[in-house]
């Protein structure tokens, strides 16, 4: 069985700061592991994407995250928010076994000016 | 890269009524579609896994006999919700998968649709 814990419901910070956005993981297989954001009432958009290759990722627009196999954490980091980084955030697994994603609760994240 | 087009974006329909929503891959064959299903403030969850000329698989507690779900060609999934009440009210995405080993390979998701029953 596979699953993702998203350890945080919201996160705000403030626009010109660090983002961290953290994630758990439970395979029972090699996982390929994913970060999709949501903007309201709009489809997602994939960030980034872990299978199996370099444990640290770099994604689309600033945002990358580090695959830990230890820690079975795959946390996503951006060095500098945007306001228009403000979207609902999901960390995704998929493993060999199970062709679905299982999805995270989500990350809710604000940007304050 | 690949894209998914999913539409209706939004409807509204009475209820009793039936609702088709249709998913396309538009530059890449899908073998396998996933609808999903998501609440408001919720996360996305699984509703059924379908494979091109075969029955969908559906996920413990989704009934397929109001969730119907066709995937004809490579290219085209529907979903349709037969005689539809207001607690189907919701945002269903679909995501399509493409071949492995080929350029796309990956899960590419549609922009979802907006059902609202009245």
């Amino acid at each position: 069985a596979q699953s993702v814990t998203q350890l945080d419901s919201h996160v705000s910070v403030s626009e010109g700061t660090p983002v961290l956005l953290r994630c758990n993981y439970s395979s029972s297989y090699s996982p390929s592991l994913f970060w999709y954001v949501q903007h309201p009432n709009k489809g997602l958009q994939l960030l980034l994407k872990y299978t199996s290759a370099a444990t640290l990722v770099k994604g689309i627009n600033g945002f990358e995250a580090e695959f830990k196999k230890s820690e079975t954490s795959f946390h996503l980091t951006k060095p500098s928010a945007h306001m228009s980084d403000a979207a609902e955030y999901f960390c995704v697994v998929s493993d060999t076994g199970r062709r679905a994603l299982t999805f995270g609760s989500g990350t809710r994240l604000q940007v304050q000016p | 890269g690949a894209v998914v087009s999913q539409h209706p974006s939004r409807v509204i329909c009475k209820s009793g009524t039936s609702v088709k929503i249709e998913c396309r891959s538009l530059d890449f064959q899908a073998t396998t579609m996933f609808w999903y299903r998501q609440f408001p403030k919720q996360s996305l969850m699984l509703m059924a896994t379908s494979n091109e000329g075969s029955k969908a698989t559906y996920e413990q507690g989704v009934e397929k006999d109001k969730f119907l779900i066709n995937h004809a060609s490579l290219t085209l999934s529907t979903l349709t919700v037969t005689s539809a009440h207001p607690e189907d009210s919701s945002f269903y995405i679909c995501s399509a998968r493409d071949f492995p080993g080929t350029l796309n390979y990956g899960y590419t998701f549609g922009s979802g649709t907006r059902l609202t029953v009245v």
